[in-house]
Formats: C-alpha cells, structure tokens, sequence
C-alpha cells in the first residue's frame, strides 16, 4: 500500500540551527515521484521540490537540501542555518506512476510543523 | 501571476445552508483537484478532474458536488452543509493527470466555518 509518513510532528530550532525533516514512504511502484510543499502560516501551499524515484542525485538550493534514499524509502528536507522565515508546515508527498491515466494522485503525509524561535 | 483563485477566502453558512467554491487557474492546465485540510488530518482529497469533462471521487467526497465547468473553472458544492465539514479548503491544478511527475499549484484557501 501506498504510504508517507513523516513522523515529527512538531520540531521546535533556534534560529541558525540546522534541521532535518524526515520523510518515509511506502510503495509497491518501481516509477515514482516525490514531492516536498511548504505551508507558511499565512496558510498558502508553495511546491519545494519534486525527486524521480531513478534520480537519486541530492539537491541543493540555497540553505535548503534534500537527501533521497531508495535503500531506506526516505526522502529527508534538510535545512541549514535555518531563519525564523523558514517557519512553517512541510509536507511530503508521493505519486506513483503505475495508477495509469486519470487515477495518478498525490498521497500526503500528515507534515511536520517547524517553529524557527529568535 | 494569478496561478489558481479560489473565492471566497473565508465564510461562515449555518448548518444546511447551501455554497459553492469557485476555483480558477490561468496556467492551462488540464487537472484540477479540491482537497481539505483538518488539523491533524493533512489533506485528503475530495474531488479531482483530470482533464475538462470529467470528475472523480477523491478519499472524502460525501456532501459534495463538483463541476468542471471548463479548463479554467471548477467549483465545489456543498449542497446542504453540516459542522463536519468547517475545514479549510484547497483548490489545486497540475498540468496533466496521466503525468504523476507533474506538481500541482495551489490556491490560498477557502476556510468556512458551519455552524
């Protein structure tokens, strides 16, 4: 069955405190993508990244990164130095390629709330 | 850059009374999604439409209606609203739904509250 779960539910740093988000998934696909959105607390959904199950390659952008590993089903959000900015809600998702034509939906984990204190 | 709309951004209805959502996106694109939001529950989804004509049941679809009125526009229908369903609600579009790479875009939210 298909699955994200990401186990931290709240995760209190301060201010230019690295923090890892942690994002474990299940599923049966060989094809898949994941997904990393943001919710700030004025409440929007903003898309972070998107991974392909056949790129394992990290990615960096900025004081944000992004570890993908297919031995453990993880894809885990790594801030660095992290700003009271970066406060928010961060959820994983995941779509799998096998649900063919118009049944390809995200599943969602339930997010980690990060308060980022001065 | 638009990107999707959704109105109204807040209501309060009392129990029973009827609304709809209006979602709009001005990306093109072919798949549009409702979902809502309870504290604790992440989003499930309640409708999608992957392409203009047609519509499918998402997780939670009880109490709700929905229309794809055209590639732009798809709106969301509480025909007779219960306290169950006080949620923030997200409208979303990706650019294709036979394309699970694709990511969606979401609109600022509707947060209604039924009394």
């Amino acid at each position: 069955a298909q699955k994200v779960t990401q186990a931290q539910t709240e995760i209190s740093v301060v201010e230019k405190e690295d923090v890892t988000l942690d994002c474990v998934y299940e599923t049966r696909d060989t094809t898949y993508y994941l997904f990393w959105y943001k919710q700030p607390p004025s409440g929007e959904l903003v898309f972070l990244i998107r991974r392909n199950s056949f790129d394992e390659q990290n990615e960096i952008s900025g004081r944000y990164s992004w570890n993908f590993q297919k031995s453990t089903s993880s894809f885990n959000f790594t801030i660095t130095a992290s700003q009271v900015v970066d406060s928010a809600v961060y959820f994983c998702a995941l779509s799998e390629a096998r649900n063919a034509g118009n049944n390809r939906k995200l599943i969602w984990g339930l997010g980690t709330s990060l308060a980022v204190n001065p | 850059n638009a990107g999707v709309t959704q109105t109204p951004k807040f209501q309060v209805l009392k129990t029973g009374q009827s609304m709809t959502l209006q979602c709009a996106q001005d990306m093109n694109h072919n798949s549009m999604y409702w979902y809502r939001q309870d504290p604790g529950m992440g989003l499930r989804l309640i409708y999608y439409s992957a392409s203009e004509g047609t519509t499918d049941k998402g997780e939670v679809p009880n109490g709700y209606n929905v229309s794809r009125l055209n590639k732009r526009e798809f709106s969301l229908r509480l025909e007779s609203a219960a306290p169950s369903q006080t949620s923030v609600y997200f409208c979303a579009s990706s650019p294709s739904g036979t394309a699970g790479n694709q990511p969606q875009h979401f609109g600022d939210g509707t947060r209604l509250s039924i009394l």
